[in-house]
């Protein structure tokens, strides 16, 4: 059974304190794993799609990588307004996504 | 922003009344889906569609049924609403292959 594994649940961090988030998944015949950004009331947002393993991606504070058991969202010199749920997710052929159960961060001033 | 619309945003309703939530998408993708989510449990997928009239159960499906009679509409009915199914709801289309997935703004429907 396909299953992507997140942690920690919540991590919560001073204003500048790098970090990282854990996407851990077994789905067979990975074809594309996704990162997410949910703020409160709102739906996920598309932050970054991995393909390969050693594939990185970056966006700001945030980079992505990707190896052949695990992804890995690392966050530099976090501000307040990174505060969010991310969400990973994993797709293989025309199997339908699943999604990890997020990692809530709070990052203080 | 991806052409994708959930209506309506806000629901109240009553126990063992039906009710039908609606994702309108523009982006011709093939596939779409219903999640429900709650807290402690993140996004849970409810049902899938990979074409028209061509769908399928998630791991909640129960209570819950689908149509998709074309491309651009995917329904979600409650056929008789329970206290359990008070829920933001989420829609979310993705082409073929490992495309992402975009989402609508969601549906949050309370069942008194």
């Amino acid at each position: 059974e396909d299953q992507v594994t997140q942690s920690p649940e919540a991590l919560r961090l001073q204003e500048g304190e790098s970090s990282s988030l854990n996407c851990s998944y077994t789905v067979s015949g990975l074809r594309g794993l996704f990162w997410y950004r949910q703020d409160p009331g709102k739906g996920p947002e598309f932050l970054f799609t991995l393909y390969s393993a050693g594939e990185e991606k970056e966006k700001e504070r945030l980079k992505a990588t990707l190896t052949k058991k695990e992804s890995f969202l690392h966050i530099t010199a976090p501000k307040p307004e990174d505060s969010a749920t991310y969400l990973c997710a994993g797709v293989s052929g025309n199997t339908p996504l699943v999604f990890g159960k997020g990692t809530r961060l709070s990052v203080i001033a | 922003d991806a052409g994708i619309t959930q209506s309506p945003r806000h629901k109240v309703t009553e126990t063992g009344t039906p009710v039908t939530l609606r994702c309108h998408q523009t982006e011709n993708h093939r596939y779409m889906y219903w999640y429900r989510q709650d807290p402690g449990h993140g996004l849970r997928l409810i049902h899938y569609s990979y074409g028209v009239k061509d769908t399928d159960k998630g791991e909640v499906s129960d209570g819950y049924s689908v149509s998709r009679s074309k491309t651009e509409d995917f329904l979600l009915t409650l056929e008789s609403a329970t206290s359990s199914q008070t829920s933001v709801y989420f829609c979310a289309i993705h082409g073929t292959g490992g495309t992402e997935a975009f989402f609508g703004q969601g549906t949050r429907l309370t069942v008194v």
